[in-house]
């Protein structure tokens, strides 16, 4: 069975610095997709950035990155110039591009503080 | 457009009543997920419905849970004789086709249920 793995329970940063938060996972697959959530007070799940592993070139939107690194099954977040709206649960999830098993394997989440 | 609708967002229940949830997916989208969250825990899988057809139900409990998607109308969670530890919040989401590169799925707001 497929694990994912966030060993920070909370970080903390200063506002506009930039954050990285860990997430590992651990699979016996080749293919499968990597994703980054963020869940704010209001408890709504917001995609913020996904990832195939098939690609090599880690993805990045905005200014939100990742790091990819499949032979060490690990896929960090790193949030540049942190926002006080970035302060949020941000929950790193894998799922198996195979058909029929399209359910979301969820870390445990980091809980994300912004420091004014 | 719509995103995906749950009701109601809280629900309380007497231990040994029934809790029934429900969820309306994007328009147009035929694929159905639900996953439960437990207090300072990530979203775990539940069931994966497509219309009329549950396709894994591999992350319900083997009673008292059950789960439906039918032609017409929303997708309902079904909780018979609730018990404090299902008091969690429930998230659906929904998505367009799986067979899609990156099948996203979007969630909705999630309904608190609270077992007295």
């Amino acid at each position: 069975a497929q694990t994912v793995t966030q060993s920070q329970p909370e970080m903390s940063v200063q506002e506009a610095e930039t954050v990285t938060l860990s997430c590992t996972y651990d699979t016996s697959e080749s293919d499968y997709y990597l994703f980054w959530y963020k869940q704010p007070p209001s408890r709504q799940m917001i995609l913020v950035i996904r990832q195939e592993a098939y690609k090599q070139q880690n993805a990045t939107e905005n200014r939100f990155s990742v790091n990819f690194q499949k032979a060490a099954k690990s896929f960090s977040l790193k949030i540049s110039d942190s926002q006080l709206g970035d302060a949020a649960m941000y929950f790193c999830a894998y799922r198996f591009s195979g058909g029929g098993a399209d359910g979301l394997t969820f870390g445990k989440g980091t809980h994300l503080i912004i420091q004014p | 457009n719509a995103g995906v609708m749950q009701n109601p967002r809280h629900l309380v229940r007497r231990r040994g009543q029934e809790a029934r949830l429900r969820c309306s997916p994007v328009k147009g989208h035929s694929h159905v997920y639900w996953y439960r969250q437990l207090p300072e825990e990530g979203l775990k899988f539940m069931v994966y419905l497509q219309k009329e057809n549950i396709i894994d139900e591999s992350g319900m409990p083997k009673e008292r849970f059950s789960a439906e998607f039918p032609k017409e109308g929303p997708s309902i969670l079904r909780i018979q004789q609730v018990v404090r530890g299902d008091s969690a919040a429930y998230f659906c989401a929904s998505s367009l086709k799986p067979g899609l590169a990156v099948n996203e799925q979007f969630f909705g707001p999630g309904t608190r249920l609270t077992v007295l």
